[in-house]
């Protein structure tokens, strides 16, 4: 079974700051997602990466395969990025479903 | 556009019922997923199903039921024997080949 690590589990910063958000899983998998959660706990799904680097907007997402590990960027933070940030390991074919980190609740503080 | 709908956002329900979670979706996906969260935990697997008619427990089953009678569907029913039902619930599916899987926005279920 996967194992999922988000680091760190809880971090304020400052409007305008550069935020990472690490997430290591130790087995191999095909796909790897960054959802964000807002208070009152909807979801929303950031990205799905299975190589490489995806960007939306200020979000980053990178993926080492290689290292197992992968990491979301915030840049120019500003307080509506607020929530907490979870990443998911799916280890391939979707038949066994999805393995959490238990999130990252970043506070963006005007 | 195609998505999963989960509904209601907010549920409360008082002790000793049984309440039904609905999580739709159309996207023609084979397998369905149902989650929890609990403070300070990850998302943790209840049951799933790869196909209609057919459902497996996941990590944390008891005390809940499904059904699949139909593709697009996926109830979670949230019985009174769960010790604990006040949590959030995270409705999901994928193609069982392909590995991208889609969302709802989740329910926050409160029992009082």
């Amino acid at each position: 079974k996967n194992e999922v690590e988000q680091s760190p589990q809880n971090l304020t910063a400052q409007e305008g700051e550069f935020i990472t958000i690490n997430c290591s899983y130790s087995v191999g998998i095909s796909a790897l997602h960054w959802l964000q959660q807002h208070p009152g706990g909807g979801i929303v799904s950031l990205f799905m990466l299975s190589s490489g680097k995806k960007k939306h907007g200020r979000l980053i997402a990178t993926i080492n395969i290689q290292e197992k590990h992968s990491s979301l960027h915030i840049t120019a933070s500003h307080p509506r990025d607020s929530a907490v940030y979870i990443c998911a390991a799916d280890s391939g074919g979707g038949a066994d479903g999805l393995t959490f980190g238990k999130g990252t609740h970043l506070i963006i503080q005007p | 556009d195609g998505g999963i709908t989960q509904s209601p956002k907010y549920l409360f329900r008082k002790e000793g019922q049984n309440v039904t979670l609905s999580c739709e979706q159309n996207l023609n996906h084979d397998a369905m997923y149902w989650y929890r969260q609990d403070p300070g935990q990850g998302l943790r697997l209840i049951y799933y199903s790869q196909i209609v008619n057919d459902f497996q427990k996941g990590d944390i089953a008891e005390g809940y039921s499904v059904s699949r009678e139909k593709k697009e569907s996926f109830p979670l029913t949230v019985t009174s024997a769960q010790k604990n039902p006040t949590a959030f619930y995270l409705c999901a599916s994928s193609t069982v080949i392909n590995t991208e899987a889609f969302f709802g926005q989740g329910t926050r279920l409160t029992v009082v």
